[in-house]
């Protein structure tokens, strides 16, 4: 079956930097977009990042455009998020998650989540 | 890129039916049918109800509905059980290829 293991996150200071894992198995991993949400203790989930089925695209809201990147290793099923200049504001829950269609249509699938705390 | 507006409670009786709205513009839910829908657990990741709007991925009872007017969209859920107290989230696709998300319903079922 459809398994996501997120990996990777931790305590780190403000303006360090944090590399997340996400290990996919049970689908075509390369035949998918992916995405990254993210979800502050008690708050809903943000979207952070998408990555097309071939990599050749990616798009990040404001917040952390310049900061953010999300790439991907077909050979390993992996998706990654590169997070530099971390904030306060960037503590929470990260989920990777399998897109299901056309980009934003169907995110169908979230592992369980890492979480990330950025704190002095 | 605000955040999509939902009521931040919902509840109803067991048997009863309850709606979500969730209001967004013309960059997001007015202009694209890629509005989804979100249920969430506590403790849980999400699980995806409803997508394109309507649609029910396989294994969603059909209690769940979903359906669009303008800038809102709104989940019903039919029927009501115990199992569907939970946080409900609705997200749309918008304009320069990003993904917004509502702020969230907590359902109560009395």
């Amino acid at each position: 079956q459809v398994q996501l293991v997120e990996s990777g996150g931790g305590v780190v200071q403000p303006g360090m930097s944090l590399r997340l894992s996400c290990a996919a198995s049970g689908f075509t991993f390369s035949d998918h977009g992916m995405h990254w949400v993210r979800q502050a203790p008690g708050k809903g989930p943000e979207w952070v990042a998408v990555i097309w089925y071939d990599g050749s695209r990616q798009y990040y809201p404001d917040s952390v455009k310049g900061r953010f990147t999300i790439s991907r290793d077909d050979s390993k099923n992996t998706l990654y998020l590169q997070m530099n200049s971390l904030r306060a504001d960037d503590t929470a829950l990260y989920h990777c998650a399998i897109e299901g269609g056309p980009m934003g249509s169907k995110i169908e699938y979230w592992g369980p989540g890492t979480l990330v705390t950025v704190s002095s | 890129q605000s955040a999509l507006t939902q009521p931040p409670s919902a509840s109803g009786s067991p048997g009863q039916s309850v709606a979500i709205s969730c209001t967004g513009t013309s960059s997001d839910v007015g202009a694209y049918n890629y509005v989804s829908w979100y249920q969430q657990h506590p403790g849980k990741a999400p699980k995806l109800i409803i997508y394109e709007v309507y649609k029910r991925p396989s294994g969603v009872p059909d209690r769940f509905s979903g359906s669009k007017s303008g800038n809102s969209a709104s989940l019903t859920v039919s029927g009501l059980q115990t199992e569907d107290e939970a946080d409900y989230y609705c997200s749309s696709y918008a304009d320069n290829n990003i993904v917004i998300f509502g702020g969230g319903t907590k359902l109560t079922v009395l």
